[in-house]
């Protein structure tokens, strides 16, 4: 299975620039995807396909990465930012990351 | 508008088996992918497998091959994932989504069925 390796959380005051790991254990093209989710709420994407914005989800998100290296970018983050962020691959199957937690000072 | 329904929350006993349903509605059914993602409290997500309803084609994560049976009802918009042989491992929320972009990516996603194995 491809392994995807993110950091549990992270803290950030809204205004302010964050930038979410994801490490995958072998290459998966560009074939990296993000996905938002709330406490109590289904996942909902952001990006797919590394870069590309999904349907009605703000500007403020990007991605980038390729290969084994990928990053998802809030900039500026906002109070309703607050959630945990998944990577997922489909390169190799379907795994997903462990979830980065992130949370406003 | 795209929508996934789940079914209702689940309490079934160790042993037994429990069947999720998940109603499309606002998208041609046929041509999109179901998946099914497992998430146990308060941990990450893991895919289950897919199906396609044109064809009744399967996927399956081989963690999940002898647990999970996917199925669908073309007549209903309708998947369904059954689960067999309940054990406490298997007490989570699952989650129905739609297959997206050639099938790579999961764009909608159902609200979530939350299964409880206890005695």
């Amino acid at each position: 299975d491809t392994v995807l390796t993110q950091s549990p959380a992270l803290a950030v005051s809204p205004g302010e620039r964050v930038s979410i790991s994801c490490r995958a254990s072998e290459g998966v093209d560009s074939y990296m995807h993000w996905y938002q989710q709330k406490p109590g709420h289904q996942p909902k994407l952001l990006i797919y396909k590394a870069s590309n914005l999904a349907s009605g989800v703000p500007a403020r998100f990007t991605g980038s990465g390729s290969g084994t290296d990928f990053t998802l970018t809030i900039d500026p983050v906002e109070a309703d930012d607050t959630a945990t962020y998944f990577c997922q691959q489909s390169w190799n199957d379907r795994t997903f990351g462990g979830g980065t937690k992130v949370e406003l000072k | 508008q795209v929508n996934l329904l789940q079914s209702g929350a689940a309490l079934v006993k160790p042993g037994a088996s429990v069947k999720l349903s998940c109603k499309a509605s606002g998208y041609t059914f046929t041509e999109y992918y179901v998946h099914w993602v497992k998430q146990s409290h308060g941990k990450s997500l893991e895919w289950i497998g897919y199906t396609n309803p044109y064809s009744g084609y399967t996927d399956y994560n081989g963690k999940f091959q002898d647990k999970a049976t996917l199925t669908v009802d073309k007549s209903t918009n309708t998947a369904f994932m059954e689960l067999s042989r309940l054990t406490s491992e298997d007490s989570a929320t699952y989650y129905c989504s739609r297959g997206a972009y050639n099938n790579y990516v999961l764009d909608v996603w159902g609200q979530g069925a939350s299964v409880t194995v206890s005695s």
